[in-house]
């Protein structure tokens, strides 16, 4: 299976407003609503951002958005702010029953 | 609140099997599934495949025949097995709870650090 792409770096200045894309297929982020996004720190774990497209776990700020259109599913960070700056990943149910990952994008608050 | 304790060999020689296992403390087992995803140095994540509490387990196509995800529920545990790595093999190693409320990964272990050298 091949890894959803996703920009290898977003930049944006504080309080301004970026978008993540991810792109599949309908095998993947067009044919399920089970697409994630995951936040990771340097040296940290992964930390779950949004799930089911659109939605965001408890004590998740909600400067954090996902959509999804087609193939392609977005996160949206709006009010970027210095701790914001992380790589982010996606992921989704495939029609094989497994999982895929991003190939992860660096967001940079300038 | 609900966390993960993973542990394993962290210093392999090729052709070895990585064996890892991970402990899930405060919370109920079943009802989840289990995963486990690595990250090679300085690279993206990669879903390496999960398990219920019953036993079902699917897998990365690309990994499929060197690796065995097995639970514990005895334990609260599952573990990861990893036959015959290499160099290309070596990465952090997660463990994740899998929910079906959020059909998402949403606790995480610490990672443990695998290197395949000679």
């Amino acid at each position: 299976q091949s890894a959803l792409t996703q920009p290898a770096s977003v930049s944006g200045s504080s309080g301004q407003s970026i978008t993540i894309s991810c792109t599949g297929t309908s095998s993947d982020v067009g044919g399920y609503n089970f697409v994630s996004w995951y936040q990771q720190h340097p040296g940290n774990a992964p930390k779950l951002m949004i799930y089911e497209v659109t939605n965001r776990p408890s004590g998740v700020c909600n400067r954090f958005s996902g959509s999804k259109s087609g193939n392609t599913a977005t996160l949206t960070i709006s009010g970027l702010q210095a701790e914001d700056e992380a790589d982010y990943y996606c992921n989704s149910y495939t029609s094989s029953s497994t999982l895929v990952f991003g190939t992860g994008t660096k967001v940079t608050v300038l | 609140q609900v966390q993960l304790q993973q542990w394993g060999a962290g210093l392999l020689k090729p052709s070895e099997t990585l064996s890892l296992t991970c402990a899930v403390y405060g919370g109920s087992f079943s009802g989840y599934y289990w995963s486990w995803i690595r990250q090679p140095p300085g690279k993206g994540l990669e879903w390496i495949g999960e398990i219920n509490d019953s036993g079902g387990a699917n897998y990365n196509p690309s990994l499929k025949s060197r690796v065995t995800i097995s639970v514990d529920t005895s334990k609260n545990q599952f573990s990861l097995n990893l036959t015959s790595v290499t160099a290309a093999d070596t990465a952090v190693y997660y463990c994740a709870r899998g929910s079906y409320s959020y059909n998402a990964m949403d606790v995480w272990g610490q990672g443990t650090t695998v290197t395949v050298s000679s």
